[in-house]
């Protein structure tokens, strides 16, 4: 069975520019989460999908960033326009209602604004 | 302040040898603890996940305690080995459960020949 899968992996761009990342959760999985890491800070939270419907968005930063999961599979993040301090780490995990407790996570996509 | 706080931030020790990481964290009401290994340049990985009610679950080699009254858990890796090398992450879940997850920084293990 395929875990989380999120491209791109690596991305670098300019400020201004917009990016959008992916993430294909694991087959099934209802609740879809988005985090990030940024350099030096620990993981924090910032939203949640269960099916396409946003559950909780209260850690998005800004409306630079737009969430969405059209028709309940895979997800989209866009930030527009980036800006320097959006660099780190955007990790996609997903969870299956009914068995509870684990989180799976993606492997990350990496993002450097210059 | 970070509602999670782990300790030491970073270690190195040898081959074959034992390690406790800390957990401190203040989330309350506490609904589940968890220990994910990340590796460098990969995604977080589940180790472990205990409920306020379990003092102790073991994965392997690594194993998990808690103590809910002192809001404290620890990480022991027995007869460590070059490919525990990674960062381990405390992530506490507080009374929404599963849906919004509070990290620490990380506990940076380096094993060395």
């Amino acid at each position: 069975e395929a875990g989380v899968t999120q491209f791109p992996s690596h991305s670098v761009i300019e400020k201004g520019q917009t990016v959008t990342l992916r993430c294909d959760p694991i087959s099934g999985h209802d609740n879809l989460y988005w985090y990030r890491r940024v350099m030096g800070k620990e993981i924090k939270f910032l939203l949640h999908f269960v099916k396409e419907s946003k559950q909780d968005e209260s850690g998005m930063p800004n409306n630079r960033f737009l969430a969405e999961r059209t028709g309940g599979t895979y997800s989209t993040l866009k930030v527009q326009p980036a800006e320097l301090e959006d660099s780190g780490v955007y990790f996609c995990a997903s969870r299956l209602t009914a068995s509870g407790n684990t989180i799976y996570f993606g492997e990350g996509s990496w993002l450097t604004v210059v | 302040k970070n509602q999670v706080e782990q300790s030491p931030q970073s270690l190195i020790i040898l081959e074959g040898k034992n390690c406790t990481l800390q957990c401190n964290y203040t989330v309350s009401p506490f609904s589940n603890l968890r220990w994910y290994k990340q590796d460098t340049g990969r995604g977080p990985v589940s180790l472990t996940i205990m409920t306020f009610s379990e003092n102790t679950k073991s994965n392997g080699r690594y194993t998990a305690t808690l103590d809910a009254d002192t809001k404290q858990s620890s990480l022991h890796i027995t007869a460590s080995q070059l490919s525990d090398s990674a960062s381990y992450i405390c992530v506490v879940s507080g009374p929404d459960g599963n849906n919004r997850l509070a990290f620490g920084k990380g506990n940076q293990v380096v094993v060395i020949p």
